[in-house]
């Protein structure tokens, strides 16, 4: 069955330097990964997307994202974190770019001044 | 501004009642979306519907219906038959199946 895994519940980081939220997804078909934020009590925005070409996708805030198909991972980076990054953060598959969506379980970044 | 509405922000759901959530767009999106969000969970899909007058269910309907008559509005009943409704709940919309999600403010639903 497809899935979305996101290992880490928690990441936590210090102010300027760089993060990663992982990802890995399972294979089938042809994968179309978001990466989406939550700020508390509030609905997901979106950040980026990949469906395909370059396998480094740039988004919103500053954050990009590394597809890396034989890994089958789809990490979400920012070169130097702030504390307003602090949020919820998922991975998402809309396999096949079908209405279906699997939502990775969600990883929390704490950003510390 | 364009954008989806969510209503009301906090609802409360005696036994055996139904309770309705509403989500309006004035996005012009075809497509919205049903999701459930549990403490520790991602989304899941409880609806979605691709057009006017035609829905499909996700991964998590029992208990659960909708109605999609006019393309703004997507309504979420939550039936006496779901027997832990306590979650919050997120509509959303897109232009198309695989393009970006756009999600309202969410409705927080709790058993009294």
């Amino acid at each position: 069955a497809q899935s979305v895994a996101q290992p880490e519940d928690q990441v936590n980081v210090a102010e300027g330097n760089p993060l990663t939220v992982k990802c890995t997804y399972s294979v089938s078909g042809n994968p179309y990964l978001f990466w989406y934020v939550q700020y508390p009590n509030r609905g997901l925005q979106f950040l980026l997307k990949y469906i395909t070409g370059d396998n480094l996708v740039k988004g919103s805030y500053g954050f990009e994202a590394e597809f890396n198909k034989s890994q089958t991972s789809f990490h979400l980076k920012k070169p130097s974190a702030l504390v307003s990054d602090s949020a919820l953060y998922f991975c998402v598959d809309r396999f096949g770019g079908g209405f279906k969506t699997i939502f990775g379980a969600g990883t929390r970044l704490f950003v510390k001044a | 501004d364009g954008g989806i509405t969510q209503s009301p922000k906090y609802l409360f759901r005696k036994e055996g009642q139904n309770v309705t959530l509403s989500c309006e767009q004035n996005l012009n999106h075809d497509a919205m979306y049903w999701y459930r969000q549990d403490p520790g969970q991602g989304l899941r899909l409880i609806y979605y519907s691709q057009i006017v007058n035609d829905f499909q269910k996700g991964d998590i309907a029992e208990g659960y219906s909708v109605s999609r008559e006019k393309k703004e509005s997507f309504p979420l009943t939550v039936t006496s038959a779901q027997k832990n409704p306590t979650a919050f709940y997120l509509c959303a919309s897109s232009i198309h199946s695989n393009e970006k999600l756009f999600f309202g403010s969410g409705t927080q639903l709790s058993v009294l």
